[in-house]
């Protein structure tokens, strides 16, 4: 069935250092893509998405390309602050199914000043 | 605009107990899912509602776990009895009705701490 696999984290990144987080998915047909964010608690919210392939979905700074070729959506970031010390989530959705949204297990980001 | 509401935020219950989650979502927003996340896990969808239909309920453990949407607006998610491995938040969330709308709209979860 349709999948989402992540890195494992948690990640903890100096202040203003690159961050990558690798998302690859296993679907059929032609998902769309996202990542979502959720601050310590609070709900699941959307930071970007992409909707076909070779779309770029970006927001504050961070920037993700649908590649089908190589079934991956990774999350990037050129400089990354303390407040994006968050769980980030990939995830997949379909459009058959009643728009199915299934996610991958998430990563932890520690960003320290 | 208001944002998806649930209650209670946090709820602490013995096994075999029984519980029960209530949800608000955005206002005209015709499509409302429930979902559980365990420690450790992304949220695993358990029922999707459009208006006050259900579309997806394939995981959802039918003999502990059930829901409605009344008048297609609120919708509760109920447990009876509850087990040691329903301790998770779960997650309301609603999208718009149109079928473009890719975004879900997310609730701040109930914790459910069954002991």
């Amino acid at each position: 069935g349709d999948s989402v696999t992540q890195m494992e984290g948690p990640v903890t990144l100096s202040e203003e250092a690159f961050l990558t987080i690798n998302c690859t998915y296993t679907a059929t047909g032609y998902p769309s893509l996202f990542w979502y964010v959720q601050y310590p608690g609070e709900g699941l919210q959307l930071l970007l998405k992409a909707t076909k392939a070779d779309d770029k979905g970006s927001n504050k700074g961070f920037e993700a390309t649908y590649r089908k070729e190589t079934t991956s959506f990774h999350l990037e970031k050129g400089s990354v602050q303390v407040s994006d010390s968050a769980v980030y989530f990939c995830a997949l959705r379909k459009g058959t199914g009643g728009f199915k949204t299934i996610f991958g297990a998430g990563t932890r980001l520690f960003v320290k000043a | 605009e208001a944002g998806v509401a649930q209650s209670p935020r946090y709820k602490i219950i013995e096994k075999r107990q029984s519980v029960a989650f209530w949800c608000n979502p955005i206002s005209g927003h015709a499509t409302l899912y429930w979902y559980q996340q365990i420690l450790g896990q992304g949220p695993k969808l358990l029922i999707q509602f459009q208006n006050n239909g259900v579309v997806d309920d394939s995981q959802l453990p039918k003999d502990r776990f059930s829901a409605e949407r009344l008048k297609g607006v609120d919708s509760t998610l109920k447990i009876q009895p509850a087990k040691l491995e329903d301790s998770a938040v779960y997650l309301c969330a609603s999208t718009p009705p149109l079928l473009t709308s890719y975004e879900q709209y997310f609730g701040p979860g109930t914790r459910l701490t069954v002991t």
